[in-house]
């Protein structure tokens, strides 16, 4: 299996900081790579796929990039809803075997 | 707007089959993938399988040998079935849709349900 491995697993940031979250995969997945947040007791949501397209419907202060091994998620200036946790996710491996990041989990400095 | 929802019994007895029902509403079930995901307890998000509309199938190796998932296009739902479950089967089950299998994204997610497995 694919392994996806995120840094740093938590960050404490204050509201306007900006934040990067890293993933990185333990073999190429080009640029199959996702990004969602997850707030207490909700589903995920999907914000980034294809390692940098943004979701319809996410703020623009929200991007990605990578591709490869290495990919990032950028928040541009923290807004109060963003404080959740951030899972990555490749949908590469042949055959299809799904794997997530284990998780950043941002909270308020 | 595509609503899922989960279904199926809150409590499971350990050696037991755990059985979810995913309903699609707001569109049809036809031409896209489903898949269950699933989360213990203050954990990370686990990718359990996925079936296509047709009935094809993929499964996690980790859960290959417990899991079932198969689709009724005539009632938009798809089901789980995982057999012979212990506590660490506890976590809330996710159902959730993709348009195709490699490069896909999960867009639509149900809300989640809860699952116990103790006696």
């Amino acid at each position: 299996d694919i392994q996806m491995t995120q840094s740093p697993s938590s960050l404490s940031a204050s509201v306007g900081d900006r934040v990067t979250i890293t993933c990185r995969a333990s073999q190429s997945i080009s640029n199959y790579l996702n990004w969602y947040q997850q707030k207490p007791g909700k589903a995920p949501k999907l914000l980034i796929y294809s390692a940098s397209s943004l979701q319809s419907g996410v703020p623009s202060r929200f991007s990605g990039s990578g591709s490869g091994t290495d990919f990032t998620l950028t928040i541009g200036s923290l807004q109060p809803e963003d404080f959740a946790t951030y899972y990555c996710h490749q949908s590469y491996s042949t055959p299809p075997v799904y794997t997530f990041g284990q998780g950043t989990k941002l909270e308020i400095k | 707007q595509v609503q899922l929802q989960e279904s199926g019994p809150g409590l499971v007895k350990p050696s037991e089959t755990l059985s979810l029902t995913c309903t699609v509403s707001g569109g049809s079930i036809s031409s896209y993938y489903w898949s269950w995901i699933r989360q213990p307890p203050g954990k990370g998000l686990e990718w359990i399988g996925f079936i296509y509309y047709d009935g094809s199938t993929n499964y996690n190796p980790s859960l290959k040998s417990r899991v079932t998932i198969s689709v009724d296009t005539s009632k938009n739902q798809f089901s789980l079935k995982l057999s012979s479950v212990t506590a660490a089967d506890t976590a809330v089950y996710y159902c959730a849709r993709h348009d195709y299998i490699w490069g896909s994204y999960m867009d639509y997610w149900g809300q989640g349900t809860l699952v116990t497995v103790s006696s």
